[in-house]
């Protein structure tokens, strides 16, 4: 299988940026993709990025991948309140997607 | 895109008894896949359902506690089976679409064993 990892809490003031990271093990990966589920709700597709790539922006959401490193961030321009849910990360293997443990952000007023 | 619905939304069951949770799609796709989520974790594949063949089950979950069906290419459920306060969960069906394999998700089933 495949390992994904996340931090767990990020909190960030509305209007500032927000970054979250992500890792992974496999790098076989073709295809590494963010998450956003809010409570009590199902999981949303963000955004993806294809492993030759090393950035993609879509609007707010920027996805920054080092395949080197097998690093994954998400950035999040102007946090809006909205924005607060946790968010994850996913790597496929195969047709079968691994996620990280997700990361709640927190945006404060 | 597709639009994915999950019946029950929620459930509250007894111990020893079975639950069976169904997957609506809105088109036609090849594979599906249920996952379980824990409180507060993130989602653990249970199994691939494709349509005509056996569903096929990750690590440490088996299809006497969990069987699945994929009678066609827009439905399919999931059962579980015997239930613990241990698989008390939110249970999720996604299927894969599009070229980049890019998955999307039910809204879950949220089932609490007592």
């Amino acid at each position: 299988g495949e390992d994904v990892e996340q931090s767990l809490f990020l909190s960030v003031r509305e209007g500032d940026s927000s970054v979250i990271n992500c890792t992974y093990t496999d790098s076989s990966s073709t295809y590494l993709y963010w998450y956003k589920q809010e409570p009590g709700a199902g999981l949303q597709l963000l955004t993806y990025i294809f492993s030759n790539m090393d950035m993609k922006q879509d609007q707010r959401l920027t996805v920054l991948l080092n395949k080197k490193d097998k690093h994954l961030s998400l950035r999040i321009a102007d946090t809006q309140t909205g924005d607060s849910a946790i968010y994850f990360c996913a790597a496929d293997n195969f047709n079968k997607f691994y996620f990280g443990s997700g990361t709640k952000l927190n945006v404060k007023p | 895109s597709a639009v994915i619905s999950q019946k029950p939304s929620r459930d509250i069951c007894q111990r020893g008894t079975s639950l069976t949770i169904q997957c609506q799609v809105d088109s036609q796709v090849t594979m599906m896949f249920w996952y379980r989520q824990q409180p507060g974790q993130s989602l653990t594949l249970i199994a691939t359902a494709n349509q005509g063949s056996e569903a096929t089950y990750e690590s440490g979950f088996v299809i006497d506690k969990f069987p699945i069906s994929r009678p066609n290419l827009t439905f399919s459920t999931l059962t579980v089976s015997n239930m613990s306060p241990e698989d008390s969960s939110i249970y999720l069906c996604s299927v894969s679409r599009g070229g980049t394999g890019e998955q999307y998700f039910g809204p879950g089933t949220r089932l609490t064993v007592t």
